[in-house]
């Protein structure tokens, strides 16, 4: 069954440090979302994109954010300096088009630790 | 901006039991809702989608309804098992918008 993929697992950096998540979508989706999750708070929605640029994104979506779809398969998210307060689980979602019937698949997520 | 609250956090319940989780929402304007279950420290894997236009779905011991002129879904877990133990999160996606809100979740915790 495909599914949504994402590297790595868990990441550690240091404070003003650039870090690179990266997500693989499910082959024949057209929507890409990321979300982050700081511990026991909710999922919030960061970004999204379609057609190679950004439809929606969030009040946190700031200029050390950026998204990129370099290839025809991966979709990253790009923190240019970051932040204690980026700790946070981060999911990559995608959708196969933009009609009500259409489920989110999330990735499995990526743990960024910034010390 | 759209503000989603589930209720109860948390539910603890004997095995076998049914069981109701509420999801409310305060713009009506929706496109669809999903439900998902989130293991601990895990991705989250999609339940139910039901479109602005359904009243419910269904899947398996799992029923989602949706009230969207009063702001509100509920998933039914029928016949509960310990495997159900997971929190489940309801996410919104309003009329004309590519984002997505979510809720906090219900914890929910099924004792043999």
């Amino acid at each position: 069954e495909p599914e949504v993929t994402q590297t790595p697992s868990h990441q550690v950096t240091q404070m003003g440090q650039e870090v690179i998540l990266r997500c693989v979508p499910i082959s024949n989706h057209l929507y890409f979302y990321w979300y982050r999750q700081i511990l026991g708070q909710k999922v919030e929605f960061l970004v999204s994109f379609y057609n190679n640029e950004i439809s929606e994104k969030s009040e946190i979506f700031d200029d050390q954010f950026s998204v990129e779809r370099p290839d025809g398969s991966n979709f990253t998210l790009k923190i240019r300096s970051t932040k204690l307060e980026d700790s946070a689980m981060y999911f990559c979602a995608s959708i196969q088009e933009a009609s009500g019937y259409n489920e989110q698949f999330f990735g499995p997520g990526t743990r960024l630790t910034v010390l | 901006k759209q503000e989603v609250t589930q209720i109860p956090a948390a539910l603890s319940v004997p095995e076998g039991e049914n069981l109701v989780l509420n999801c409310s929402f305060t713009d009506s304007a929706i496109y669809n809702l999903q439900w998902f279950r989130q293991d601990p420290g895990k991705g989250l894997t999609s339940l139910l989608l039901i479109q602005s236009s359904q009243r419910e779905q269904t899947s398996g011991r799992l029923n989602a309804s949706l009230d969207k002129s009063s702001g509100r879904s509920t998933l039914y877990i029928a016949a509960s098992q310990p495997g159900d133990s997971a929190t489940y999160l309801c996410a919104v996606r309003p009329g004309n918008f590519n984002k997505f809100y979510f809720g906090s979740g219900t914890k929910l915790n099924v004792k043999p």
